[in-house]
């Protein structure tokens, strides 16, 4: 069974830091990789995605995340955070193709201080 | 235009009562879904229907039914609630490669 585990309930940074989020998943094949963010009182928006090819994706709000298979992570960056940035990320994993069902991590909290 | 979107955004009801969210995507998408998000976030799949029919089900109680009219509508009927069912019930929907999901800004019951 596919699964995600996001180790960080919690993270503070300060605005301007750099950000890394950890995603650990477990699949038998090639997975579908996901990272989404919930502004508070919102639906999940899409960050990025990673499918096949290069293993360094990039995505929307200058965040990008890093497919490692030795590692099984799919962790996501940001070089320089801003104070918008504070919401919850959920990674996720799915299989190849088609409408079939994505798991989500729990989710990390992300608080931005100025 | 909102992409997906579910009503209502809150509902509060008495344990026992019946209740229905309804939602509705303009994306032309052929596969919706519905996801119960719990008091920690944790975000579990509960239905999938992709052109009206169900393809994914999971361990969900069946006092929980949903319900395809077409596929841009897909609406959850929920029967005897539960203090346990209290939640954020996200709609969503995707084109059928599933390659991005598209989600509603949620409904939060409240079951007293």
């Amino acid at each position: 069974a596919q699964s995600v585990t996001q180790p960080d309930i919690h993270i503070t940074v300060s605005e301007g830091a750099s950000l890394e989020l950890r995603c650990n998943y477990s699949y038998g094949a090639t997975p579908y990789l996901f990272w989404y963010v919930q502004s508070p009182g919102q639906g999940l928006q899409l960050l990025l995605k990673y499918f096949s090819g290069d293993t360094l994706v990039q995505g929307i709000k200058g965040f990008e995340a890093e497919f490692k298979r030795s590692q099984s992570s799919f962790n996501l960056r940001k070089p320089s955070v801003h104070w918008s940035d504070a919401a919850e990320y959920f990674c996720a994993v799915g299989p190849s193709g088609g409408y079939q069902k994505v798991t989500f991590g729990t989710g990390t909290k992300l608080q931005v201080i100025p | 235009d909102t992409a997906v979107s579910q009503t209502p955004k809150y509902l509060v009801t008495q344990m026992g009562n019946d209740k229905s969210i309804k939602c509705e995507q303009n994306l032309g998408h052929d596969t919706m879904y519905w996801y119960k998000q719990d008091s920690k976030k944790f975000l579990k799949i509960m239905f999938s229907y992709n052109n009206k029919e169900l393809i994914i089900n999971e361990t969900v109680p069946n006092r929980f039914s949903p319900k395809s009219p077409d596929k841009a509508h897909l609406n959850l009927h929920i029967n005897s609630l539960e203090l346990g069912d209290s939640a954020v019930y996200f709609c969503a929907s995707s084109s059928e490669r599933g390659e991005k999901l598209f989600f509603g800004s949620g409904t939060q019951l409240s079951v007293l």
